[in-house]
């Protein structure tokens, strides 16, 4: 049983502060893994993806692999109210599989 | 360019009614999935078809069925609900890009209660 593993929160920040969401996955064959964000009562988006060992950023955001661990980590610089939402990992073990998710890291960013 | 429509928006059912879920893509994606949502529980995928003419089983299929009646088109059927099928229901479609890229949209999503 492949599984996605996330602390469920929820994580409070303050305005301004670093949010770091983490996750890990059991199957060391995973392939892609991407962030998605969802608010509630809305439907998952995606936020991030990342194939390769390191960093990816885009904007406020970071993402973070390491395969030898098993871990990926979404960084979000000056967090801001609006970024008050859940954050689910998902893990691909190949192109043409389906995400397996995480339960999801509910964010609160305090204003 | 709608993306990924799904009706109803929500339902009401009893016990032992059947109904369909429907869902529909507008971005020629080969993919498409059906996953529900439970409180603490994230998303778990109930059926899914990796092109048309296709469907396989996910983590949790007992008591849905599926049709992929076109590339476009993937109804989710309840035959006889049941109150643990109290939930809300994503479709989602999918397509593998060059170099791997797989980026899943999702639909709206449709809340299910069943009493």
């Amino acid at each position: 049983q492949k599984e996605v593993e996330q602390n469920s929160g929820p994580l409070s920040v303050p305005e301004g502060a670093i949010a770091s969401l983490n996750c890990t996955y059991s199957d060391r064959g995973s392939q892609s893994f991407f962030w998605y964000r969802q608010y509630s009562g809305k439907s998952p988006e995606l936020i991030m993806f990342i194939y390769s060992n390191g960093d990816k950023e885009d904007g406020r955001f970071t993402a973070q692999l390491n395969k030898a661990s098993q871990y990926v980590s979404l960084l979000i610089r000056d967090s801001q109210p609006s970024d008050s939402a859940t954050y689910l990992c998902a893990v691909m073990l190949s192109g043409n599989t389906p995400l397996v998710f995480g339960k999801g890291t509910r964010l609160s960013v305090i204003a | 360019n709608a993306g990924v429509t799904q009706t109803p928006k929500f339902q009401v059912l009893k016990t032992g009614q059947s109904m369909t879920l429907q869902c529909a893509q507008d971005m020629n994606h080969n993919s498409m999935y059906w996953y529900r949502q439970d409180p603490g529980m994230g998303l778990r995928l109930i059926y899914y078809s990796a092109s048309e003419g296709t469907t396989d089983k996910g983590e949790v299929p007992n008591g849905y069925n599926v049709s992929r009646l076109n590339k476009r088109e993937f109804s989710l059927r309840l035959e006889s609900a049941a109150p643990s099928q109290t939930s809300v229901y994503f479709c989602a479609s999918s397509e593998v890009l060059a170099g791997g890229h797989n980026e899943q949209f999702f639909g709206p999503g449709t809340r299910l209660t069943v009493l």
